[in-house]
């Protein structure tokens, strides 16, 4: 079985602050991938990054920063000095290498940052 | 760059009437699904497709749901006799292989059934 759990439902932000999304997952495969996608007010799903397990570099792509760890089962997020058009619902996502095609979502992290 | 089109983007429709909601993947990709997001909760999974054949299914995914490729080009999802409970944004996703190929979504079609 796989689960995905992002335990922030909503986060509030001012301009310019650094926040942090955080994902747990469960899973009993040694070999799955990890993603997040942005859904923003217009309701499109974005994807953002994908991470596979036997690779624990993190990774940075501009404002935005993921610290993958596999001892915590942790695919966490960061955007750095946020801006208001980060504000979107942020989904992380699981596809174990066993257990055919399909993604399981966490519940999503809605973002707002305010000006 | 190449994106997933889905049509149309809004249906209104009355219970027990049969929808069919359009999408055309990436052309050079071989993997199709749909998955469903009723409001304000979280996406999941109903269908994957391969080699115009289903490879997995969800348990959402009953005898009501049906999927197809018609042409080269176009994926959709039937709802055969919607439900209240069948309101929701659809989307459709492809990829070009599976294991660690990245599934990219199309824009959604929300459905409303009254």
């Amino acid at each position: 079985a796989q689960k995905v759990t992002q335990a922030q439902t909503e986060i509030s932000v001012v301009e310019k602050e650094d926040v942090t999304l955080d994902c747990v997952y469960e899973t009993r495969d040694t070999t799955y991938y990890l993603f997040w996608y942005k859904q923003p007010p217009s309701g499109e799903l974005v994807f953002l990054i994908r991470r596979n397990s036997f690779d624990e570099q993190n990774e940075i792509s501009g404002r935005y920063s993921w610290n993958f760890q596999k001892s915590t089962s942790s695919f966490n997020f960061t955007i750095t000095a946020s801006q208001v058009v980060d504000s979107a619902v942020y989904f992380c996502a699981l596809r174990n290498n066993n257990a055919g095609n399909m993604l399981t979502f966490g519940g999503g992290t809605r973002l707002m940052v305010k000006p | 760059e190449p994106e997933v089109t889905q049509t149309p983007s809004h249906q209104v429709t009355q219970m027990g009437q049969e929808v069919i909601l359009r999408c055309v993947p990436i052309s050079n990709h071989l993997y199709f699904y749909w998955y469903r997001q009723i409001l304000g909760q979280k996406v999941e999974f109903l269908v994957s497709f391969y080699n115009n054949e289903i490879s997995e299914k969800s348990e959402i995914f009953d005898d009501q749901f049906s999927v197809e490729r018609p042409d080269g080009s176009n994926f959709t999802l039937k709802i055969r006799s919607t439900k209240l409970e069948d309101s929701a944004m659809y989307f459709c996703a492809s990829s070009e292989g599976q294991g660690q190929e990245t599934q990219y979504f199309g824009p959604g079609t929300r459905l409303l059934v009254l």
